[in-house]
């Protein structure tokens, strides 16, 4: 069975810092990895995913994250957050021939002045 | 374009009760997903339809939570009687095609069993 982990409930960190979101996943099948995010008071986002081919994402706003099969493990990065990322963040895994999602516990990220 | 659309926002209602929630889909999504989260933890996924059919409904908890999906349009989902351990948010999610195309989420329905 799969399963999503997310060992960090909450991360703090000040304005311009770097931020790294860890999740591992366990599998025994080819798997597709999904980030989303929850900003307050609204649905879930999809940040950025993979499917194949380049093992290193990226986001529109500045997130990548880098697939590694050996270690199995999604984590999300950004070099320099902003207060507008203070938001939760979901890693999900999906597997071919099904289409539903399973998701890790959630990270609260939380960006300080 | 109007996203996913889930309603109410909130539901408080006593052990016993029935509640329904609705979700109305970004149109001409076929796909529809219900997922949810209990307090503090992660997001478990419940069904989906692809239009009117239920393609897959194995992580529905039990036979007290019933979904819907007349016309493939909207959907609802209703629980009854509602338990204590059913607290949580619930997740309406659509896609237009089958795959890992983009699953787009609705802000979800709170719902709290007192």
């Amino acid at each position: 069975a799969q399963s999503v982990t997310q060992l960090d409930s909450q991360v703090p960190v000040f304005e311009e810092a770097p931020v790294e979101l860890r999740c591992n996943y366990s599998s025994s099948v080819s798997v597709y990895l999904f980030w989303y995010v929850q900003y307050p008071n609204q649905g879930l986002q999809l940040l950025l995913k993979y499917l194949s081919g380049s093992t290193l994402v990226e986001s529109i706003n500045g997130f990548e994250a880098e697939f590694n099969k050996s270690q199995t493990s999604f984590h999300l990065r950004k070099p320099s957050v902003h207060i507008s990322d203070t938001a939760e963040y979901f890693c999900a895994v999906g597997r071919r021939g099904t289409d539903k999602l399973i998701f890790g516990t959630g990270t609260r990220l939380q960006v300080f002045p | 374009e109007a996203g996913v659309t889930q309603f109410p926002s909130h539901s408080v209602i006593e052990k016993g009760q029935t509640v329904t929630l609705r979700c109305d889909p970004i149109s001409g999504h076929d796909n529809l997903y219900w997922y949810r989260r209990v307090m503090g933890k992660e997001i478990k996924f419940l069904l989906h339809f692809v239009k009117e059919s239920k393609q897959d409904e194995s992580g529905m908890p039990n036979n007290r939570f019933l979904a819907e999906r007349t016309g493939g349009t909207y959907s609802t989902l209703k629980v009854q009687p509602a338990e204590l351990e059913d607290s949580g948010v619930y997740f309406c999610a659509s896609s237009q095609v089958r795959g890992y195309n983009e699953q787009f989420f609705g802000p979800g329905t709170r719902l709290t069993v007192l």
